[in-house]
């Protein structure tokens, strides 16, 4: 069974970084056939997919275009968890993020959730 | 971007009716269409990927079809835990509105 733990400061000030780590159990990091993503979501803007990273013999990154300039996911292979840092945040950026593992196997649906974590952006 | 638009945005039935929401493609997805379900305070639940396959432990009652730009979730004989709102997504990238079902 695979469990994802999330992990992460819940207040960031605007025009900080946010940083939150997804720890895994249950799979790899650097399994071929799974894929690592970070969701988020808010009233005004719903259920919003960020990016995601996996291994295919090497490492990729996928982001979404409304973030593109300001994120980073990263894989951790020595803790097999992986991280979301986002730059320059606003109130904007408040919001319920998840992060979700997306399998070959199921045509990339996200299919094991973290639990989620509550980031209010906030002076 | 692709969008995603979700309808109806809400609705009220009873327990036994037959519950239709459509999902629609700003341009075509061949099958790669999902849908979830969630609970408040709970993260999505997976239901139907790749348009139609049942997800593993998801009640057969459940079921998706439809390709290219236009797909259908449909609960057969709705239950009172399937009071939720429902998500459609597609693969890899944006997610509809929600439908938000209530049980009369």
């Amino acid at each position: 069974q695979v469990q994802l733990q999330q992990s992460g400061p819940g207040l960031v000030r605007p025009s900080r970084t946010l940083s939150l780590t997804c720890a895994i159990s249950g799979d790899s990091v650097s399994s071929n056939s799974a894929a690592w993503n970070w969701i988020r979501q808010s009233p005004s803007r719903g259920l919003e997919w960020l990016g995601r990273t996996y291994y295919r013999s090497k490492w990729s990154t996928e982001y979404a275009l409304s973030v593109q300039s300001r994120i980073t996911i990263h894989p951790d292979t020595s803790k097999n968890q992986f991280s979301l840092q986002l730059t320059s945040v606003t109130p904007e950026d408040t919001a319920v993020y998840y992060c979700s593992r997306d399998d070959f196997t199921t045509g990339a649906a996200l299919d094991y959730w973290g639990q989620g974590t509550l980031v209010t952006v906030s002076s | 971007d692709i969008q995603m638009t979700q309808s109806p945005s809400s609705l009220s039935a009873s327990v036994g009716d037959r519950v239709t929401i459509t999902c629609r493609a700003s341009q075509g997805i061949s099958r790669y269409l999902n849908w979830y379900q969630q609970k408040p305070g709970k993260a999505p639940k997976l239901l139907i990927y790749a348009a139609s396959s049942l997800q593993s432990g998801v009640p057969s009652r459940f079921s998706g079809s439809g390709s290219g730009t236009h797909f259908t979730l449909i609960i057969s004989s709705l239950q009172p835990e399937d009071s939720a709102t429902y998500f459609c997504q597609q693969s890899q990238g944006t997610f509809g509105g929600g439908t938000k079902v209530e049980i009369k």
